[in-house]
């Protein structure tokens, strides 16, 4: 069965610092992709995805992730944090084209500090 | 606004209650989802409804009961539930087809269970 690992449940950056979330999947197939983000009392919203078009991929808010398959890894950054960046932060993936069958992370609770 | 709303936000409910969440979908999709998300545990599965017909449920007990009478609308009936079923419920939607396969969600209902 696939599976999404995300090294630490809780990462803690200063303001204008590196943000940088790891997202690592198990499978020998790529799959599609995607970071999605969770406000306080929100549901998750759609930051980005990865769907076989450009390694590199932009999302909102300034984020941007990287797919490497030799690592099979898709780590989220963002050059510099900003305080309404605080939420947690969901890797997922799919190898379904129809966008059914998510296997979620657990999520990476992020802390801006200031 | 993500075009996918839930109601209530906040449900507080005994063990002996009967209660209903709704979602509605304001997006064209197809397909529907709903998600239980508790503390310290990744997003978990519980159905999934195409074309309002009912494709996937994850072993989840029948105390949850979904209903899908449109593909705008999910419902999901409640009833004598337990304390370790209060969690966040989470509805989410999708396109099938559309070559987009991300799924969209709610904000959510935060579900107690006393």
């Amino acid at each position: 069965a696939q599976s999404v690992t995300q090294l630490g449940s809780h990462v803690s950056v200063s303001e204008g610092a590196l943000v940088l979330l790891r997202c690592n999947y198990s499978s020998s197939v790529p799959p599609y992709l995607f970071w999605y983000v969770q406000y306080p009392n929100q549901g998750l919203q759609l930051l980005l995805k990865y769907t076989s078009a450009a390694t590199l991929v932009k999302g909102i808010n300034g984020f941007e992730a990287e797919f490497k398959k030799s690592e099979t890894s898709f780590h989220l950054t963002k050059p510099s944090a900003h305080m309404r960046d605080a939420a947690e932060y969901f890797c997922a993936v799919t190898f379904d084209n129809y966008g059914q069958n998510f296997v979620f992370g657990p999520g990476t609770r992020l802390s801006v500090l200031p | 606004e993500t075009g996918v709303t839930q109601t209530p936000r906040h449900l507080v409910m005994g063990m002996t209650n009967k209660k209903s969440l709704k979602c509605e979908q304001h997006l064209g999709h197809n397909a529907m989802y709903w998600y239980k998300q508790s503390a310290k545990k990744p997003l978990e599965l519980m159905f999934v409804y195409n074309f309002k017909e009912q494709t996937e449920n994850n072993s989840v007990p029948s105390r949850f009961s979904p209903e899908c009478p449109n593909s705008s609308h999910l419902f999901l009936h409640l009833h004598t539930l337990q304390p370790e079923d209060s969690a966040l419920y989470l509805c989410a939607s999708s396109h099938l087809y559309s070559g987009s396969n991300e799924q969209f969600f709610g904000p959510g209902t935060r579900l107690t269970v006393l």
